[in-house]
């Protein structure tokens, strides 16, 4: 069973250029969430994707935008790239649905963006 | 504003001794905390959840304490080794699915 996966592992920008990150989530999982994690920081929640839909944003630009498809799996879109989107980018996913119990969410590996 | 703040300092502790790592928040009402270790250039591993209605949560050498009128959670490693190096975190878990993370404590176990 893979876990969450995310691609690329590594990616590199010119400033105003734009990126798409992509997520796979855990077997089984329905929701997805993107963090940002600035170096030496932690995670910052960017929005969470449950029914294709966007359900919470946190304190992020409208250049943050975000897909999620029937499979579940998810697109972070980021544009008019600054210097300061340097960053982890993070996806976890978890399970909403008949699980409000119970809240454990995995993350995946991140992609490492550079915007130079 | 809303808070959460980890040790404010690295920690450094010998093998074989506790490390106790806090977490403090301001702000919030948690229905959840949560704890992560997260190894450099690594995403975040889930280590334990403690709901608001308990007071303590145990997993092998893991213990955390959870006290809503504190505002505050504490993380026992027992008998540390150096494996347990890297940096954990706290995360407050709202209603909506959310997480809110500390800015974590580096943890350095010294053989």
């Amino acid at each position: 069973d893979a876990g969450v996966t995310q691609s690329p592992t590594h990616l590199i920008k010119t400033r105003g250029q734009q990126v798409t990150l992509r997520c796979s989530p855990k077997s089984g999982h329905d929701t997805v969430s993107w963090y940002q994690q600035a170096l030496g920081q932690g995670p910052q929640f960017i929005f969470q994707y449950y029914e294709e839909e966007e359900r919470q944003r946190g304190n992020f630009p409208d250049r943050f935008s975000g897909h999620q498809f029937p499979n579940y799996s998810s697109e972070l879109n980021v544009n008019a790239l600054l210097l300061g989107d340097s960053a982890l980018y993070l996806c976890a996913s978890s399970l909403i649905r008949n699980r409000k119990d119970k809240s454990e969410a995995f993350f995946g590996q991140g992609t490492r963006l550079t915007v130079v | 504003s809303q808070k959460i703040e980890q040790n404010s300092e690295a920690l450094n502790i010998q093998e074989g001794k506790t490390a106790t790592l806090t977490c403090n928040y301001t702000n919030y009402s948690p229905a959840y905390l949560q704890w992560y270790r997260q190894d450099p250039g690594r995403g975040p591993v889930f280590l334990l959840l403690i709901r608001e209605n308990e007071k303590e949560k145990r997993k092998e050498r893991l213990k955390v304490t959870f006290d809503t009128t504190l505002k505050q959670s504490l993380f026992h490693i027992t008998a540390s080794q150096p494996a347990d190096s890297a940096t954990y975190l706290c995360a407050l878990h709202n209603t909506g699915n959310q997480f809110y993370f500390g800015t974590g404590t580096s943890l350095t176990v010294i053989p």
